[in-house]
């Protein structure tokens, strides 16, 4: 079956400082993968995504690339914020099912 | 785009009664509406998935009986916690996808049964 996972946290960095946060994965097939963050008292909300191997999903300075030969799928960010103080999951689809299965999520806690 | 709403935020109610919680996604119809339960500082657990006019499908160890889903419109679909009892106590979460893949998650719903 799928499964995801990720480091455990919780991950505390000091403003500025270089992130990255691990994600591997088993799955069948060609996966669809994803990085979700939910801040305090949220749901949750994507944060990228990347539908096939070499792909690079970014957004609001977080990248992460799809590398099929060490099924992995790391979420970095160069200069981290206070205001990235969240939980990141990371996740993957199979096409057939449309059901996500997430890791068990990474607390970052970034302090001033 | 592609907002999806909870209602309500936070619900607090006694043992035994039931509670219904409201997912609407609110500029995208939703084909596909799925229902999670996040216990602290976990992950998040599939309950079910519905699909517009059909019976929900719920995965394995949930109780069908007492988590009714209905999904009578692309886009509202509701949880009704029936006979609720503080063990049902949790974070409830839906996500709603359309035609393409990525699930759009709404802000969730805590509730805490006394």
């Amino acid at each position: 079956g799928n499964s995801v996972t990720q480091m455990e946290g919780p991950v505390t960095l000091s403003e500025e400082a270089f992130l990255t946060i691990n994600c591997t994965y088993t799955a069948t097939g060609y996966p669809s993968l994803f990085w979700y963050v939910q801040y305090p008292g949220e749901g949750l909300q994507l944060l990228l995504k990347a539908t096939k191997a070499d792909d690079k999903g970014s957004n609001k300075g977080f990248e992460a690339t799809y590398r099929k030969e060490t099924t992995s799928f790391h979420l970095e960010k160069g200069s981290v914020q206070v205001s990235d103080s969240a939980v990141y999951f990371c996740a993957l689809s199979n096409n057939a099912g449309n059901m996500l299965t997430f890791g068990g999520g990474t607390r970052l806690m970034v302090k001033p | 785009g592609a907002v999806v709403s909870q209602h309500p935020s936070r619900v607090i109610c006694k043992s035994g009664t039931s509670v219904k919680i409201e997912c609407r996604s609110l500029d995208f119809q939703a084909t596909t509406m799925f229902w999670y339960r996040q216990f602290p500082k976990k992950s998040l657990m599939l309950m079910a998935t519905s699909n517009e006019g059909s019976k929900a499908t719920y995965e394995q160890g949930v109780e069908k009986d007492k988590f009714l889903i209905n999904h009578a419109s692309l886009t509202l679909s509701t949880l009704t916690v029936t006979s609720a009892h503080p063990e049902d106590s949790s974070f409830y979460i839906c996500s709603a996808q359309g035609g393409q893949e990525t699930q759009y998650f709404g802000p969730g719903t805590r509730l805490l049964v006394l």
